[in-house]
């Protein structure tokens, strides 16, 4: 399975952008580049989810490099509830592989008043 | 809509007993369904997943097993628990290629 690099932690204020990157070199044609955040004691919520081109939602953007081995969750005003452990993975897709999720050890974002 | 419903929430359980937890999906059908572990820490790691009834993968070797009798239901079983066996299960369900539904999770501490 091919692996994600992304930064151990990083900080934001509150109402600024965030820029959360990640680098997965070693991504195949087939390969979704899945962001999820997990907040404390909870279960990983689903942000976005992309192949290829640029994918905007409610949530949040995801911004894919053109030779697909990096991309970069944007959120566009964090807030205090943004706090959380964003993982960046990549699922195979295709049924036989289940649409597996390999998590990483994700990034710590911590939101400042 | 869906839901996705994993209890207990806490659960203690001595050395040596058995274990069940259980999860169980509404509102959709025949759905990829998933157990993940979270120790201590960050990084969740997937431990089964199914595409069907009857049909589980394991994705590594340990002191549990699934099943998953219904559609919509799938179970996390060990015989025998160890003390590394304590941590966060969580329950995901998804239906190709869309994103992964998860649970609440159960927190299980083995003493």
């Amino acid at each position: 399975d091919a692996k994600t690099t992304q930064p151990n932690s990083m900080e934001s204020n509150e109402e600024e952008p965030v820029h959360l990157p990640c680098n997965h070199s070693t991504i195949s044609g087939t390969d979704y580049i899945h962001w999820y955040r997990q907040l404390p004691s909870q279960g990983p919520e689903y942000v976005i989810h992309g192949l290829t081109s640029n994918v905007n939602n409610r949530m949040a953007s995801l911004a894919i490099a053109e030779d697909r081995k990096s991309s970069t969750l944007i959120l566009h005003r964090a807030t205090l509830r943004d706090a959380a452990v964003y993982y960046c993975i990549l699922s195979r897709g295709g049924i036989n592989q289940g649409g597996k999720l390999i998590f990483g050890q994700g990034t710590e974002l911590s939101v400042k008043p | 809509s869906q839901t996705i419903h994993q209890w207990p929430a806490t659960l203690v359980q001595p050395v040596g007993s058995p274990l069940s937890l259980e999860c169980t999906v509404e509102g959709t059908s025949n759905p990829n369904l998933y157990w993940y572990r979270q120790a201590a820490g960050r990084g969740l790691q997937l431990l089964f997943y199914s595409v069907g009834i009857g049909q589980i993968s394991s994705e590594v070797p340990q002191n549990l097993s699934a099943s998953r009798p219904q559609d919509r239901q799938f179970i996390l079983s060990s015989k025998k628990l160890l003390l590394s066996d304590s941590g966060f299960y969580l329950c995901a369900w998804s239906v190709l290629p869309d994103r992964q539904h998860f649970g609440d999770g159960t927190r299980l501490s083995i003493l």
